[in-house]
């Protein structure tokens, strides 16, 4: 099993441009998760996913959009990038929601930079 | 305030100290608590959960005071391949976590 994968690694952004950062897993997972993380911010919940044609919002959704199309992936959509979304982005899938405290298994990130 | 609070550290500590980290929550009504541990420029991989009662793996020891809204990871015999950011994890509603911002470990020989 390759767990969480994450595509692409590294992107480097103008601003204004448009680009989307696929998460894929091969656990069969139900939930999917975009984190954003920062320095000294810890990471903040972009949207998630319960299942497959679901999305919902999280702590920081604006300027972003997701979709989720097929079971096993879990797409992260910049429409007109900013500076300020120059972060790392995590994604995360569990098999079960949070509540239950299920454990989230991480991808290895993508490191975005917003010129 | 944030929601999650813990010391960004960081700690320099010998190999074999114990060393404790504190977390507190904002948030009373939450639900389940985890740590996680972070390697430089790697994802957050989970350690263990907390529960109420308290847990122990290994080396390792977790601590929940709902009372005072903390949760506390003890670390005995410090292992070089400790060294790590421990990022103390809230879940305050379904499907939902807040990430404190972690506090570094570094175990030196």
């Amino acid at each position: 099993n390759a767990g969480v994968t994450q595509t692409p690694k590294f992107r480097v952004l103008k601003t204004g441009q448009s680009m989307t950062l696929l998460c894929a897993q091969d656990m069969n997972h139900e939930y999917m998760y975009w984190y954003r993380q920062d320095p000294g911010m810890g990471l903040r919940l972009i949207h998630y996913s319960v299942g497959e044609g679901t999305t919902a919002k999280g702590e920081v959704p604006d300027g972003y959009n997701v979709s989720r199309l097929k079971k096993q992936n879990f797409l992260l959509g910049l429409e007109s990038a900013a500076p300020s979304q120059t972060s790392v982005y995590f994604c995360a899938s569990s098999y079960a929601g949070l509540a239950g405290a299920d454990t989230q298994y991480f991808g290895p990130g993508t490191r975005l930079t917003v010129l | 305030r944030k929601e999650v609070e813990q010391d960004p550290g960081p700690f320099n500590v010998p190999e074999g100290a114990t060393v404790a980290f504190n977390c507190t929550y904002s948030n009373s009504a939450s639900q389940s608590f985890f740590w996680y541990r972070q390697d430089c420029r790697k994802e957050p991989k989970l350690l263990m959960s907390v529960y109420s009662s308290g847990n122990e793996d290994g080396r390792f020891t977790a601590q929940l005071n709902r009372a005072s809204q903390y949760i506390s990871l003890l670390i005995r015999d410090s292992k070089l391949s400790d060294s790590a950011t421990y990022l103390c994890v809230v879940n305050p509603y379904n499907n939902d976590m807040r990430f404190g911002a972690g506090t570094r470990l570094t175990v030196k020989p």
